[in-house]
């Protein structure tokens, strides 16, 4: 079956720069997205169609894609950003699959 | 204001089925390009993607899984139903349904709070 890799966790201190990746074969091929979870919340979509964001998104959340990695990249990390971040993408039938998860500590 | 709200029981006996409805609000599954989805999260651990409906009644299921799923639409009622055959101990997770859009892919672009599932004897 179809298996998306993502590192199970980043540390980041409050300013800098996280970047978060996620492996998979077809991500070549089909499109990815990105999902913010915080601790006892629903997970909510920061990164659509590889690299657009949703209205009411931060700008300093990134989406970049080179291959069979993409990279969610956070900018100038906050505190609340302290998440687990989860990557999404479709296989040729349709299918969806997640990622690993990975859980984003600020220092 | 587009919600979405999962209900069903919150404990299951192992062999089960188990029978979850998702009402929502705010849009249609008439409408071209959306769909429902389901995802499930067992304690501490990953997002595993369910199922998907359209608006077309096109229906998709998780490989691994798609004996044992169905995913069905009510549209006069806003309401999407899984069933699960088979319930297991370790299936026990917080179920989620959420909004797919075409325009945003297969994305869930909003996901309701969840319900959680408990399989035990």
């Amino acid at each position: 079956s179809y298996e998306l890799a993502q590192p199970p966790s980043v540390s980041v201190s409050p300013g800098q720069t996280a970047r978060i990746t996620c492996s998979g074969d077809a991500l070549p091929m089909q499109f990815a997205y990105w999902y913010q979870q915080r601790p006892g919340q629903a997970p909510v979509l920061l990164i659509y169609k590889d690299s657009e964001r949703p209205s009411g998104i931060p700008e300093r959340f990134s989406g970049s894609t080179s291959g069979t990695i993409i990279t969610l990249t956070i900018s100038g990390v906050q505190a609340e950003d302290e998440a687990d971040y989860y990557c999404q993408s479709t296989d040729s039938s349709g299918t969806s699959v997640f990622g690993t998860g990975t859980k984003v500590t600020v220092l | 204001q587009i919600t979405l709200k999962e209900s069903g029981p919150t404990l299951v006996k192992p062999t089960q089925t188990l029978t979850l409805t998702c009402t929502f609000s705010g849009f249609s599954l008439t409408t071209p390009g959306v769909g429902v989805g389901w995802i499930r999260q067992p304690p501490g651990k990953a997002l595993e993607w369910l199922a998907v409906i359209y608006w077309s009644d096109d229906k998709r299921y998780s490989p691994s899984l798609k004996s044992r799923l169905t995913i069905t639409k009510e549209t006069s009622k806003n309401q999407v139903v899984l069933t699960m055959t088979n319930m297991d101990p370790v299936e026990t997770a917080t179920y989620y349904c959420a909004l797919v859009i075409a325009e945003s892919g297969d994305a869930f672009d909003i996901w309701g709070q969840g319900t959680m599932v408990t399989v035990s004897s």
